[in-house]
């Protein structure tokens, strides 16, 4: 049974540039999240995914947005890309929304931008 | 969000119990409490969670001070792989599992 798969492992971009980073979901899984994980720092909320729908956001600009798939998998698109954006972003999935559901995270895509 | 606070940083000796604490003073009625850990080069992985009852599950117990207001996580036996960083979190009912991570606590754990 695979777990939360991302992809890429790595990625450099330059500044002002776009970036797609993608997601799948654990077997069964509905729900993704994705947090934003600079180093040395715990991982911040960006947004929630449910029913292909953006469900909860946290306290990110607009360059950060996402889509789900029918199939549940998920990506995280950064535009006008900042050196600030540098970081590990980090995929987890749920079943459902409830707040209990336990959460299991990828390995992460490690961002660097130059 | 309510906030927790936790210890920078930890040791332990190998085999002996870890206690890591948490405060979170502004918990409300229906704030449960989370645990997460990650290991080097890992993302984030659940170890427990609990809402007033202690628990206990095959990875760690969870003691919850009576007022709610702190907790604390322990490891019965230490091992090497429990080197981690350690997170306290609060999740709000009705929030859906949005995941709120401090600065957490990094474990170094001595053979």
């Amino acid at each position: 049974d695979a777990g939360v798969t991302q992809s890429p492992t790595h990625l450099i971009k330059t500044r002002g540039q776009q970036v797609t980073l993608r997601c799948s979901p654990k077997s069964g899984h509905d729900t993704v999240s994705w947090y934003q994980q600079a180093l040395g720092q715990g991982p911040q909320f960006i947004f929630q995914y449910y029913e292909e729908e953006e469900r909860q956001r946290g306290n990110f600009p607009d360059r950060f947005s996402g889509h789900q798939f029918p199939n549940y998998s998920s990506e995280l698109n950064v535009n006008a890309l900042l050196l600030g954006d540098s970081a590990l972003y980090l995929c987890a999935s749920s079943l459902g929304l409830a707040a209990l559901n336990e959460q299991f995270f990828g390995p992460g895509t490690r961002l660097t931008v130059l | 969000d309510a906030k927790t606070t936790q210890p920078n940083s930890m040791e332990s000796n190998e085999e002996e119990p870890v206690h890591l604490p948490c405060n979170h003073s502004t918990i409300s009625g229906t704030d449960y409490i989370h645990w997460y850990r990650q290991l080097p080069s890992q993302g984030p992985e659940y170890v427990i969670h609990g809402l007033t009852s202690n628990v206990n599950n095959r990875m760690a117990s969870l003691a919850i001070a009576e007022d709610r207001k702190s907790s604390t996580l322990i490891l019965h036996r230490a091992t090497l792989r429990d080197a981690a960083v350690y997170y306290c979190i609060l999740i709000i009912y009705n929030q859906g599992g949005k995941l709120i991570f401090g600065q957490g606590t990094e474990l170094s754990v001595k053979p």
